[in-house]
């Protein structure tokens, strides 16, 4: 079955960068989202990344895939206290009969002044 | 894109009775599912809203609990019925347009005294 797994609780200083980490099973998977949850709130899209690269950057957001080893991680620099926040990584499904993202259970970064 | 409105935005409700949670998107969408997050948890799918036809729901979720609308393809709505404190939550809806990737409401805080 799906499993998304990550690591639940990042603590850093403003300033420096943050790096949130995030396994998947389906080695089929075209696309891998970051999605953002402010408190109190929805998730927000924040980037994602198609299999066939290894690499994107948008801003101060990197994300890195590692296809071999099924790990994917969003690196933030510059982390800013309104990056706290929990990040939740997120693959499609492998049932093509169902739609629906598999979430992983969210890490919460938390940023300290 | 696609941006969502959800209401209620938060709601505290009597055990025992329902709760009707809309859903309306700006634009038409293919599919349209309704997740769960419990304190501190990753989100749980409960169904995927079919367009004129009945919603599918996951493991662990039935209709007469949870019914389902959706008349068009901008529309949903949640029912959380006989409320008990379990179900205190957030609800989110969510939407994919043409591809994979979800965009979410802001979600509805429900607290169940």
């Amino acid at each position: 079955g799906e499993d998304v797994e990550q690591s639940l609780f990042l603590s850093v200083r403003e300033g420096d960068s943050s790096v949130i980490n995030c396994t998947y099973t389906d080695s089929s998977s075209t696309y891998l989202y970051w999605y953002k949850q402010e408190p109190g709130a929805g998730l927000q899209l924040l980037t994602y990344i198609f299999s066939n690269m290894d690499m994107k950057q948008d801003q101060r957001l990197t994300v890195l895939l590692n296809k071999k080893d099924k790990h994917l991680s969003l690196r933030i620099a510059d982390t800013q206290t309104g990056d706290s926040a929990i990040y939740f990584c997120a693959e499609p499904p492998m049932d093509t009969g169902r739609r629906a993202l598999t979430f992983g259970s969210g890490t919460r970064l938390q940023v300290q002044p | 894109s696609a941006v969502i409105s959800q209401k209620p935005s938060r709601d505290i409700c009597q055990r025992g009775t329902s709760l009707t949670i809309q859903c309306q998107v700006d634009s038409q969408v293919t599919m349209m599912f309704w997740y769960r997050q419990q304190p501190g948890q990753s989100l749980t799918l409960i169904a995927t809203a079919n367009q004129g036809s009945e919603a599918t729901y996951e493991s662990g979720f039935v209709i007469d609990k949870f019914p389902i609308s959706r008349p068009n393809l901008t529309f949903s709505t949640l029912t959380v019925s006989n409320m008990s404190p379990e179900d205190s939550s957030i609800y989110l809806c969510s939407a994919q347009t043409g591809g994979t990737e979800a965009f979410f409401g802001q979600g509805t805080r429900l607290t169940v005294v």
